[in-house]
């Protein structure tokens, strides 16, 4: 089973702030990597596909990279509506999701 | 409207089972592999099951593996989890999923429902 590391767990940031979530796989993932924003009570929404691709509809924002076994999910510049958890998803081997990257105002 | 719609969640004891369904409309349901997806109380997200266009693919995840069904029904746009011999780490929201591009099983999930309660409790 492919493992999904997400760090940090949690991140306070202002808004305006740039900010960087970092997701590993456990092996090699090629780039089938999404990124899901979350708020409470809500169920996800796809911002990232196949690690860089921005999802029709999202702010361009937001932001992937990576390939492999290292991927960041970037913010440029925080808005307040960007307050929520993120999570990374690979799906190269079944699906799996990180654990989770709380992001709270400073 | 792209949209899904879970519903038959609930509350149950330990052992016994639930039938979850998803209404999808406003798009070519049966062009589309489909999943589910749960969230334990203040937990991540766990990917559950998922069901190619044409039932012919078929997978579960090991901690539900012999226990859950799932199953779909293109003439009625609709896809079920069956869930048997359920235990108290089962409780969550239950979400169905449709993955992104048509015909494809693995890809990233792009509409999701609201969500249905599964509460397993004596």
């Amino acid at each position: 089973d492919i493992q999904m590391t997400q760090s940090p767990s949690t991140l306070s940031a202002s808004v305006g702030d740039r900010v960087t979530i970092t997701c590993r796989a456990s092996q090699s993932i090629s780039s089938w990597l999404a990124w899901y924003q979350q708020k409470p009570g809500k169920a996800p929404k796809l911002l990232i596909y196949k690690a860089s691709s921005l999802e029709s509809g999202v702010p361009s924002r937001f932001s992937g990279s990576g390939s492999g076994t290292e991927f960041t999910l970037t913010i440029s510049s925080l808005q307040p509506d960007d307050f929520a958890t993120y999570y990374c998803q690979q799906y190269n081997s079944l699906w799996t999701f990180g654990q989770g990257t709380k992001v709270e105002i400073k | 409207e792209v949209q899904l719609v879970e519903s038959g969640g609930g509350l149950v004891k330990p052992g016994g089972s639930l039938r979850l369904s998803c209404a999808a409309s406003g798009f070519t349901f049966s062009s589309y592999s489909m999943n589910w997806v749960r969230q334990a109380p203040g937990k991540g997200l766990e990917w559950v099951s998922s069901i190619s266009s044409s039932s012919s693919y078929i997978y579960y995840a090991d901690s539900v593996k012999g226990r859950f069904t799932i199953s779909r029904d293109n003439a009625k746009n609709s896809l079920y989890l069956q869930m048997n011999s359920l235990r108290a780490e089962d409780t969550a929201v239950y979400y169905c999923a449709r993955v992104l591009i048509t015909m494809i099983v693995a890809d990233a999930f792009d509409i999701w429902g609201q969500g249905t309660m599964v509460t397993v409790s004596s």
